[in-house]
């Protein structure tokens, strides 16, 4: 049964810092891998997705890598901003099932 | 192009009420997911609906059902309603296996 992990579950950091969140799972057959950040109450927001034949993507400011073999992924976000306060939640595909769900890193950048 | 729609946004219950949840699937997609995410956690598969049947199921009881319509939209039904059911219901769609795109979520407080 895959299993997927964030550390850490919260973090604050001060504006303009770099940062990278950590995301595990436990069976690197997976298909692909998405990153979404989620405001208070509201819905998903799709950040990035990563096909299990890449090893980064990269939108603006971020960046996420994936390690099949060792069973991780990392989203780097650069020169933060008060905006980027969110929960960043990763979850993994494996074709046909359904995504799993970290329980998500809670990012509070402060002015 | 449209992007995932639920309705409604906010809904309150009693216990042993029925509720049902409604989506509209994004433009050109054929699979709907449903999830729920209690406070603090990461989404839990309910159920998917590929062409109007249903394509895997999660941990949940029968009295969660669903349905998908001819145009891919979908329902959630829950029966009995217990406290625990109180979560955000999420719905996401998707071409096949797809990256998923997820609507704004529906907010249910059950008393």
């Amino acid at each position: 049964k895959q299993e997927v992990t964030q550390i850490p579950a919260a973090l604050s950091v001060p504006e303009g810092e770099n940062l990278v969140l950590n995301c595990s799972f436990t069976d690197s057959a997976i298909y692909n891998l998405q990153w979404f950040r989620q405001d208070p109450g509201k819905g998903l927001t799709s950040l990035l997705l990563i096909q299990s034949s890449q090893r980064e993507q990269t939108s603006g400011r971020l960046n996420a890598s994936l390690d099949k073999s060792s069973g991780r992924s990392t989203l780097y976000i650069a020169a933060s901003q008060p905006g980027d306060s969110a929960t960043y939640l990763c979850a993994v595909g494996s074709g046909n099932t359904p995504l799993v769900f970290g329980k998500g890193t809670r990012l509070s950048v402060i002015a | 192009e449209t992007g995932v729609t639920q309705s409604p946004t906010h809904l309150i219950k009693t216990r042993g009420q029925q509720v049902t949840l409604r989506c509209s699937s994004q433009s050109g997609h054929n699979t709907v997911s449903w999830y729920q995410q209690a406070l603090g956690q990461g989404p839990q598969f309910i159920f998917q609906y590929y062409r109007e049947e249903e394509n895997g199921r999660g941990n949940f009881p029968p009295r969660f059902s669903g349905l998908q319509f001819p145009n891919y939209s979908s329902e959630l039904n829950v029966n009995a309603l217990e406290l625990d059911d109180s979560a955000l219901y999420l719905c996401a769609s998707s071409r096949a296996s797809g990256e998923q795109f997820f609507g704004p979520g529906t907010r249910l407080t059950v008393l």
